[in-house]
């Protein structure tokens, strides 16, 4: 298996415009996480899926964020628009359900917004 | 509140030397999961080691060990003999119910020769 696959790895957009950060997770987990990573506020979950469905998006920290997973094999995060202080490294990661092998990250999406 | 907590910014030890990374957790769920991650310079989350609730013993994974002190609410890892590979960000997490996954702020880990 490839693994949790990301799209793109980096990207550098402008104030105000759409972004949207892509992933493919394991073939047969069940559930689907978004973290983002800042220095200041460390790995905070924004919103997760189980079987598709979005269980707990308590972490989306505006309406500026969006987040879908129309199928089992993806997902997608929006924000939109995008400002400076949403610049940071965005990871999914998937798991089984209560496996106790981890749960598997993704490279992640480094996002800078000028 | 905080749910899981690294009390350690940063730590030293000394190349071969074993060290201990505190974490301790909250919950009032009987039933969870606890994991620790290992992040390089290079960006990647790394699993490393997982202990359930109901596990009897500590967990150990190669030079990875889980101290899983349930009434104290603790789940520190020990490394032993520390390699200069294992300078890198450490986090802990809780697995709480419905399989959501929460992080420490975790703490960076410095091997020196």
């Amino acid at each position: 298996d490839a693994g949790v696959i990301q799209s793109p790895r980096h990207e550098v957009t402008e104030m105000g415009q759409e972004v949207t950060l892509r992933c493919k997770p394991i073939s047969g987990h069940n559930s689907l996480f978004w973290y983002r990573q800042t220095m200041m506020r460390g790995l905070e979950l924004l919103i997760y899926f189980n079987n598709n469905v979005p269980i707990d998006d308590s972490g989306m920290p505006e309406d500026r964020f969006s987040a879908k997973m129309p199928n089992a094999s993806f997902s997608t995060l929006k924000i939109q628009p995008s400002e400076p202080r949403d610049s940071a490294v965005y990871f999914c990661a998937s798991s089984f359900r209560r496996g106790r092998n981890g749960y598997t990250f993704g490279s992640g999406t480094r996002l800078t917004v000028v | 509140a905080q749910k899981i907590t690294q009390t350690q910014p940063g730590m030293f030890v000394q190349e071969k030397e074993a060290v201990t990374l505190d974490c301790t957790y909250d919950t009032s769920d009987q039933s969870y999961g606890l994991f620790w991650y290992k992040q390089p310079s290079s960006g990647e989350m790394i699993f490393l080691i997982y202990q359930g609730s109901y596990d009897e013993q500590n967990a150990t994974e190669g030079r990875y060990s889980l101290n899983f002190q349930k009434a104290r609410k603790s789940a520190n890892l020990v490394i032993s003999a520390s390699q200069l590979g294992d300078s890198a960000m450490y986090f802990c997490a809780m697995r709480e119910a419905r399989d959501k996954l929460i992080f420490g702020t975790g703490t960076r880990l410095q091997v020196f020769p």
